[in-house]
């Protein structure tokens, strides 16, 4: 079983609806849930971090997590075109030497069509 | 404020060479992460410096892998010998702090070993 898995792409929603990405773990000690957005050829950049279990909203984004069913998930509300990259989910544990160590997913490519 | 660099962008070696990336992290980060994406793969952590110490080397694949980071500034991963298992893209990142910190990841260097 991966460590980080997430739900297989690729997704693809109409431009203004809602997308929904997912993403479960395998480690309970997990601490830091992050989501980070890839476009094709460039370095990750962070989308959200959530550390407590709820909601975290960001403008159009919600971020959803639950210590436990180790369940992260990423909702991007009125979707839009530039929104279309690979979503890559991160998790960091806490403890050891490993603190500052992300496992990510594989990803998931979300294409937002007009 | 500048963003984590990479250098080179693109490298394309002969198996049997040597190749050497450097990472320059954003100013005052001493945490600084080494990441790998093999094709079709998820991104895989390397190793992290806490300054210029190695905090975490567990992801290292073998000893033809050697990173440094001399005076806690910037880094460099070199592999000697390269084989042609080593193609990817290797990221750099960088953060303040550890737990609960961003990292912020560089463009990556494409390493193409034929």
């Amino acid at each position: 079983q991966k460590e980080v898995e997430q739900n297989s792409g690729p997704l693809s929603v109409p431009e203004g609806a809602i997308a929904s990405l997912n993403c479960t773990y395998s480690d309970r000690v997990s601490q830091s849930f992050f989501w980070y957005r890839q476009y094709s050829g460039k370095s990750p950049e962070l989308i959200m971090s959530i550390y407590s279990n709820g909601d975290k909203e960001d403008g159009r984004f919600t971020a959803q997590l639950n210590k436990a069913s180790q369940y992260v998930s990423l909702l991007i509300r009125d979707s839009q075109p530039s929104d279309s990259a690979t979503y890559l989910c991160a998790v960091n544990l806490l403890g050891g030497t490993s603190y500052g160590k992300l496992t990510f997913g594989q990803g998931t490519i979300l294409t937002v069509h007009p | 404020e500048a963003g984590v660099t990479q250098f080179p962008s693109h490298s394309v070696i002969e198996k049997g060479q040597t190749v050497t990336l450097r990472c320059d992290p954003i100013s005052g980060h001493d945490n600084l992460y080494w990441y790998r994406r093999v094709m079709g793969k998820e991104i895989k952590f390397l190793l992290h410096f806490v300054k210029e110490s190695k905090q975490d080397e567990s992801g290292m694949p073998n000893n033809r892998f050697l990173a440094e980071r001399t005076g806690g500034t910037y880094s460099t991963l070199k592999v000697q010998p390269a084989e042609l298992e080593d193609s990817g893209v290797y990221f750099c990142a960088s953060s303040r702090l550890a737990s609960q910190e961003t990292q912020y990841f560089g463009p990556g260097t494409r390493l193409l070993v034929l």
